[in-house]
């Protein structure tokens, strides 16, 4: 399968645990975008890479959420002293460079904080 | 603020009938992508069709057009000949390099 994958794919933790998830996009993609996603809603951005630059990062990424991109390839998103709001979908997508290529989704990981 | 609105919550057609899932946005760009996403049960999103800005033609894919309309900021989705695979989360996005994604329309197909 040559698709976006993420890992893991649900994750249950306590309130103030750190939990950290990973993304592979497909290989040849050189843009790789993070999503939130709450029951009812759509997608919101929260940041992206063009290679291991992160170029932008919404106000919904507070101070305890983090990303890399180490090596232009894969990426994790890290999430610091949990709280039950930050319970969502965490979507990623890649896509190639340019304004009107296609994002290809990853399957998500679903984050429920207790 | 740019933002995409999806004023349906929830659509049901019948099989083999068509369903049009409406979207409206804003921006103040005049050279733009505008894209239908589906999302199915817990399944991942997967693009059902594209629309560049700058393009007349209304683009379409099988048995899936859109009606787009550049002036009034509105871009529709028709389905023709509906399926029950169709049956889905359909998300409407503005490319702005990232996506800006409206909060979408529940799409029920009924045998």
């Amino acid at each position: 399968d040559t698709g976006v994958s993420q890992d893991p794919r649900h994750k249950i933790t306590k309130r103030g645990q750190n939990v950290t998830f990973r993304c592979d996009p497909i290989s040849e993609h050189n843009r790789l975008y993070w999503y939130r996603q709450t029951l009812g809603q759509g997608p919101e951005f929260l940041t992206y890479f063009q290679n291991e630059a992160q170029l932008e990062k919404s106000r919904l990424l507070s101070d305890r959420f983090s990303a890399e991109r180490p090596k232009g390839s894969f990426s994790t998103l890290e999430i610091q002293r949990t709280e039950q709001g930050d319970s969502a979908m965490y979507l990623c997508a890649s896509s190639l460079d340019g304004r009107d290529n296609e994002q290809f989704f990853g399957p998500g990981t679903r984050l429920t904080v207790l | 603020a740019q933002t995409v609105t999806q004023s349906q919550p929830e659509m049901s057609v019948q099989e083999a009938e068509t369903v049009t899932l409406s979207c409206t946005y804003d921006t103040s760009e005049s050279d733009y992508y505008l894209f239908w996403y589906k999302q199915p049960p817990s399944r991942q999103m997967i693009l059902v069709i594209r629309q560049e800005a700058y393009k007349q033609q209304n683009a379409t894919e099988n048995r899936f057009s859109v009606n787009f309309q550049k002036a009034a900021k509105s871009f529709s989705l028709k389905i023709s000949d509906s399926q029950l695979g169709d049956a889905a989360m359909y998300f409407c996005a503005r490319e702005a390099y990232k996506y800006i994604f409206g909060t979408g329309t529940r799409l029920k197909v009924l045998a």
